[in-house]
């Protein structure tokens, strides 16, 4: 079965300091798919980026990034510079491929309120 | 283009009430799924079409919650009767292939 720990269910920093949200996976697939996505007070779940399992590069977009480590089955999600607006709940989820030739539904982790504090 | 639109945005229905709720995906998009998001906890996957058939209905309660995508196009959630614990957020996704999912604004259900 397949799981997704966020162990930080809270975290709060003064603006302009950079913060790393954790997430640890378990899957027994061998091609599976990470995601990450914001969830602002308004409640609408945001994407912010998927990652396939065969494809460990680093990613940074703006003042996002993103260390993807199959070694120790960890997506962890920074962000520099941090903004008021950077305030919401960030959840990591997975998928896994099915035959079928789309991605099955997302486990999602419990999420890490992040408060950004001006 | 177009997001995911869901709707109602909001429900309060008393217990052993009825209740659905429709969701309508973004354009060409064949995969749509349902989850559960009971506050303060991440979303749950209730039921995943492929086209007009169930992929995946492994976490819906059956026995009350039932679903559909006759078209293959928009869908119906449905609870009947509501529990005082279906109280949460339905959030309504769709995807294309192996793409990421994109969310609808949820409708937020309290059963009284």
């Amino acid at each position: 079965a397949q799981k997704v720990t966020q162990a930080q269910t809270e975290i709060s920093v003064v603006e302009k300091e950079d913060v790393t949200l954790d997430c640890v996976y378990e899957t027994r697939d061998t091609t599976y798919y990470l995601f990450w996505y914001k969830q602002p007070p308004s409640g609408e779940l945001v994407f912010l980026i998927r990652r396939n399992s065969f494809d460990e590069q680093n990613e940074i977009s703006g003042r996002y990034s993103w260390n993807f480590q199959k070694s120790t089955s960890s997506f962890n999600f920074t962000i520099t510079a941090s903004q008021v607006v950077d305030s919401a709940v960030y959840f990591c989820a997975l998928s896994e491929s099915y035959s079928g030739g789309g991605a099955d539904g997302l486990t999602f982790g419990k999420g890490t309120h992040l408060i950004i504090q001006p | 283009e177009a997001g995911v639109a869901q709707s109602p945005r909001y429900k309060i229905i008393e217990k052993r009430q009825s209740v659905a709720f429709w969701c309508n995906p973004i354009s060409g998009h064949a995969t749509l799924y349902w989850y559960q998001q009971i506050l303060g906890q991440g979303p749950k996957l209730l039921i995943q079409f492929q086209n007009n058939g169930v992929v995946d209905d492994s976490q819906l309660p059956k026995d009350r919650f039932s679903a559909e995508r006759l078209k293959g196009v928009d869908s119906t959630l449905k609870i009947q009767p509501a529990k005082l614990e279906d109280s949460a957020v339905y959030l309504c996704a769709s995807s294309w292939g192996l793409q990421e999912q994109y969310f609808g604004p949820g409708t937020r259900l309290t059963v009284t």
